[in-house]
């Protein structure tokens, strides 16, 4: 069946330091991937997707890379700051399955001044 | 755009007794998820709906959770009995064909 595979947090990480939060995905053909985020006490927001291969999605200084050869969406971040401490999600759809979202279990990131 | 809108935010019950959770998606999207986040298991699908219509309810736990969506513009998720194991967030989330999905903030409920 289709599944992902996160990281395991949580990760703390001093502001301006490099973030990579791992994912890697199982899945039959070719699903689209997303990472979401979520702040505390609110729901899932969309942060990035990427629709087929060697796609890149980006916002908001992020950026992951479909890579097909080895089933990976790793999440990057050059620089992180104090306001991006929340929970990252790695999520795939597959548009024949009513595009239903399938998680990982969800990276916690603290970012400390 | 209010987006996706749930009641209650917060929910505390007695086990036993029965509880609805509501949501109301955004006008014209044409899907209608119910998640539910626990620290153990992480977000779980537990149904989705198009066009009003259940699809997928291979994630209901069990027999004590459903969910109806009578119209367009509003779904809820009912457990009955309820169990302190219920104890989770339920989100309700929705989206155009092809679009991106928007989820609401969430019920956190509480069963004691």
């Amino acid at each position: 069946g289709n599944s992902v595979t996160q990281m395991e947090g949580p990760v703390t990480l001093s502001e301006e330091a490099f973030l990579t939060i791992n994912c890697t995905y199982t899945a039959t053909g070719y699903p689209s991937l997303f990472w979401y985020v979520q702040y505390p006490g609110e729901g899932l927001q969309l942060l990035l997707k990427a629709t087929k291969a060697d796609d890149k999605g980006s916002n908001k200084g992020f950026e992951a890379t479909y890579r097909k050869e080895t089933t990976s969406f790793h999440l990057e971040k050059g620089s992180v700051q104090v306001s991006d401490s929340a929970v990252y999600f790695c999520a795939l759809s597959r548009d024949n399955q009513g595009g239903k979202l399938i998680f990982g279990q969800g990276t916690e990131l603290s970012v400390k001044p | 755009d209010a987006g996706v809108i749930q009641s209650p935010r917060h929910e505390v019950t007695e086990m036993g007794q029965e509880v609805t959770l509501r949501c109301k998606p955004i006008s014209g999207h044409d899907y209608l998820f119910w998640y539910r986040q626990t620290m153990m298991r992480g977000l779980e699908l537990l149904i989705y709906f198009n066009n009003n219509v259940p699809i997928d309810d291979s994630g209901m736990p069990e027999d004590r959770f459903s969910a109806k969506m009578p119209n367009a513009s509003f779904s809820t998720l009912k457990i009955q009995p309820s169990e302190p194991r219920d104890s989770a967030v339920y989100f309700c989330a929705s989206r155009k064909k092809a679009g991106g999905y928007t989820f609401g903030s969430g019920t956190r409920l509480t069963v004691v």
